[in-house]
């Protein structure tokens, strides 16, 4: 299955400023998603990185507040802009091939805002 | 919409007991089912999964799940529990097609000497 490396795997920051997570895979795959796991919680899916267009994003989550690139079909990246304490959680990266069903994760980025 | 629900929040066993996490799901096709697992500060890894076939699946580290579709249930098991094994685990279904998972709520496992 894909290794994926995601970086920063911690980061502490303050109310108001932003913050890039990037998820780097060591093949070509087909879907990249990110999920949050808010402390205690389950995951929840923010978006789907779409290769070369928009992501998708899950009800809830908004373009402004989660911008997602995704270059190529080994790379993507989730900011996490103007945030507040509320935003303190595991952020996710997942990747999948069409058809094989199965999501590979990332160890997770943990950010705490101050 | 689906779901996945997993009843027990907190579970503590003894090592070398026998072990079952619950998870119930609700969705309208035959479901793609997995179990995951989180320990302390590490990413998800896929303990076994049921896309179809053989209703008792086997995972890694002697984990096995029985998919039970008259009762919507994706139990999963263990017979002898090893302290490695405290950790945080996860149901989850793929829904609409996409590879896209709908996770349950987590049961935390606590494993006592």
């Amino acid at each position: 299955s894909a290794v994926i490396s995601q970086k920063p795997s911690r980061d502490i920051c303050q109310r108001g400023t932003s913050l890039t997570i990037q998820c780097q895979v060591d093949s070509q795959v087909t879907m990249m998603f990110w999920y949050r796991q808010q402390p205690g919680q389950s995951l929840t899916l923010i978006a789907t990185a779409n290769q070369g267009s928009e992501a998708t994003y899950e009800s809830g989550f908004v373009i402004d507040k989660f911008p997602i690139s995704r270059p190529n079909l080994t790379f993507s990246t989730l900011t996490v802009s103007n945030m507040s304490p509320e935003d303190s959680s595991i952020y996710l990266c997942s990747v999948g091939t069409a058809g094989a069903n199965v999501l590979t994760f990332g160890a997770g980025s943990r950010l705490t805002v101050l | 919409a689906q779901s996945v629900t997993q009843p027990d929040i907190h579970i503590t066993v003894s090592e070398g007991a026998s072990l079952e996490l619950r998870c119930n799901y609700s969705y309208g096709a035959t479901p793609y089912l997995f179990w995951y697992v989180q320990s302390p500060g590490q990413g998800l890894q896929l303990l076994l999964k049921y896309f179809s076939g053989d209703t008792l699946v086997q995972g890694i580290k002697g984990f096995e799940a029985e998919f039970k579709r008259s009762q919507s249930s994706f139990n999963l098991r263990k017979p002898s529990v090893h302290w490695s094994d405290a950790a945080e685990y996860f149901c989850a279904v793929i829904s609409g097609g996409y590879n896209k998972l709908i996770f349950g709520a987590g049961t935390r496992l606590a494993v006592h000497p």
